[in-house]
This record gives C-alpha cells, structure tokens and sequence, in this order.
C-alpha cells in the first residue's frame, strides 16, 4: 500500500524541549513538504524539500529545522525557539514531473502540545 | 499577505441542492488551482484541480471554475450529500524557482443537511 506515514498521531512536549515528527513515504514523490495547521486557519507552509540533500524555507520556518538525507523521509524538529508550537501538523509529497503540475498527497497529521 | 483568499468560513447547503464554494488569489504568477477537502484530524485529501490554460474541469458531481481576469476561482458540488459536509481548502502554485510550492487558503467548512 502506497503512502505517507506521519508518526506519532499524538505528541505532548514539555516546553523548552526539541521534538522530531516523522515523515516517511513510498510513493516515489520527489517534493516532500511540512505544514502547519492552526484552529479556524489554514495550512500554512514551514518548510519543503524538491530533493534530496535540498530543502527550502516556507513562510513559517522559525523555530523549525528539517532534514532529507533519503528520498523517503523528510522529518521536521520543533525546537524550543519555537515560541507557539501546539498545532496539527501535515506532511506532503508531490511527484515533480519537469514542469507539469501535480496534486500533493498528504498524511494523517500528527498534533503536538505543549504541556 | 494572504495570496490565498476563502472569503466565506461556512457554507449550509440543503442534500441535493448545489454547494457553491468560492476563492480569490491575487498572485497572477499562480498556474495551477487544486481544490481538497478534510475531515478534523485527519489530513487533506485531493479533489480535483485546473490548470490557468482551462476555465472548466469536471469529475463526477464536482466542477472546478477558473476566472483568470478576476483571479477568482470555484467549486460546484451537484448534487450536495450530507457526506460532503467536510472544511474545503483551495489551493495555487506556480513555476519558476517556487515550483512545487503549494499555498492554502483558510478553508470554508461545508455542511449539508439531509
């Protein structure tokens, strides 16, 4: 079954403490993407990666760092600058076909508090 | 700045009627238009999308509307079921070093009643 995982569905933090949600997909897709989504908002962008070892700021990165060392995993750390992190938080990916425009597919979402 | 408008933040549609759900850009740089549709706690799943070189997609009982010169597109839902009931997100990229790069609107949750 072709997918995209997000783990754990639930995560409580302590403030003042980094924490890492996983991402991972088998679908081939070369763009992975995090977002954030916030009550009554919409899906705001944090960060997105188009490739491997490559990853671009979106318009909410502050507080945030992210990784692609493999196709598959693109996972997202909240650190501590993070000064709001209590939010559901949604994974992406998106096959880049050379110019062609595709849908994005997305996770389940994991939601963060912070206690 | 929002670049991606949902002006209405609900929409209450009799079953069977149509449900007419509306969005503003204002990047004229956008090319491409997805709409998607949620469920709380869950993430997004992909409903139909149009490209800036059309003005119309269909598939099924769903209708995407693009108006190019008033950077305002649609979503026709014919007929309505209360299974529909769900928040409805639009979306727009474009090429260029930003390829790939989706922005949301703010969502319009959607209620059909039986």
């Amino acid at each position: 079954d072709g997918g995209i995982t997000q783990s754990p569905k639930y995560l409580f933090r302590k403030e003042g403490q980094n924490v890492t949600l996983s991402c991972e997909q088998n679908l081939n897709h070369d763009a992975m993407y995090w977002y954030r989504q916030d009550p009554g908002q919409g899906l705001r962008l944090i960060y997105y990666s188009q490739i491997v070892n490559d990853f671009q700021k979106g318009d909410i990165a502050e507080g945030y760092s992210v990784s692609r060392e493999k196709k598959e995993s693109f996972p997202l750390t909240v650190t501590s600058a993070q000064k709001n992190p209590t939010a559901f938080y949604l994974c992406a990916s998106r096959k880049e076909t050379g110019g062609m425009n595709t849908e994005a597919f997305f996770g389940q979402g994991t939601r963060l508090t912070v206690v | 700045d929002q670049q991606v408008k949902q002006n209405s933040p609900s929409l209450s549609v009799q079953e069977g009627r149509i449900s007419i759900l509306n969005c503003d850009y204002t990047n004229s740089m956008f090319d491409y238009f997805l709409w998607y549709k949620k469920y709380p706690a869950e993430g997004p799943t992909f409903l139909i999308s149009i490209s800036s070189i059309k003005d119309k997609n269909e598939d099924g009982r769903f209708t995407v509307f693009l108006n190019k010169s008033a950077k305002h597109l649609s979503l026709h839902i014919v007929p309505s079921q209360p299974g529909d009931s769900a928040v409805y997100f639009c979306a727009a990229s474009f090429g260029g070093t930003s390829y790939g790069k989706l922005t949301f609107g703010q969502g319009t949750i959607l209620t059909v009643h039986p």
